[in-house]
């Protein structure tokens, strides 16, 4: 099974600031891999696919990068209704796996 | 839009079985596969395994194959999950979530709690 170590578990932060998550792959996936947004109680929220892509409706404050096996989920400025968890999963081969998720609260 | 409304929490005993329905809406229910994960208290996301709406054919997680099973209901747009022979550490939130033709996953059901204990 592919392994996701994703980064930080945690991290507090403030309104505006620039955020960045990371995710590591145990091998190459070609980019198939998807951000998600989940809040307690609701169904997590595609934000992006295929790394660097922009799901319909997402703000473009969320982007996605790719270095190697290392993907990474940047929020260019954190807005109040940011604060949630985040995780990356990948779609390369079954099983999908999944990053342990961070969650980002408020400073 | 694309909807996927689970089914309400469960409780059951070790041993016994539990079915959870994801019922949804708002796109061509054989066009997209639909993928079951858990989150259990405190851990990450396990993907379950995948079952295709268009002819009902199943991908399972290899540690779950024994003991789960995913089917359609064309009729009433619904996808069903039985777990079979619950054992505690099979209490989690249960998810489904459809799948793209290129195999992300863009929308999500709710989430259903189920309980395994004596």
């Amino acid at each position: 099974d592919i392994q996701m170590t994703q980064s930080p578990s945690s991290l507090s932060a403030s309104v505006g600031d620039r955020v960045t998550i990371s995710c590591r792959a145990s091998q190459d996936i070609r980019s198939s891999l998807a951000w998600f947004q989940h809040k307690p109680g609701k169904a997590p929220k595609l934000l992006l696919f295929a790394a660097s892509r922009l799901e319909d409706g997402v703000p473009s404050r969320f982007s996605g990068g790719t270095s190697g096996t290392d993907y990474t989920l940047t929020l260019s400025s954190l807005q109040p209704e940011d604060f949630a968890t985040y995780f990356c999963q990948q779609y390369y081969s079954r099983p999908w796996t999944f990053g342990q998720g961070t969650k980002v609260e408020i400073k | 839009q694309v909807k996927l409304v689970q089914s309400g929490p469960e409780v059951k005993k070790p041993g016994a079985s539990v079915k959870v329905s994801c019922e949804t809406s708002g796109y061509v229910f054989t066009s997209y596969g639909i993928s079951w994960m858990r989150q259990a208290p405190g851990q990450g996301l396990e993907w379950l395994g995948w079952v295709s709406a268009y002819n009902g054919n199943t991908k399972y997680a290899q540690r779950l194959q024994d003991r789960v099973s995913m089917t359609t209901d064309t009729s009433t747009n619904t996808v069903h999950m039985e777990l079979r022979s619950l054992k505690s550490d099979d209490t989690a939130v249960y998810y489904c979530a459809r799948e793209t033709m290129t195999y992300y996953m863009d929308a999500w059901g709710q989430g259903t709690t189920v309980t395994v204990s004596s």
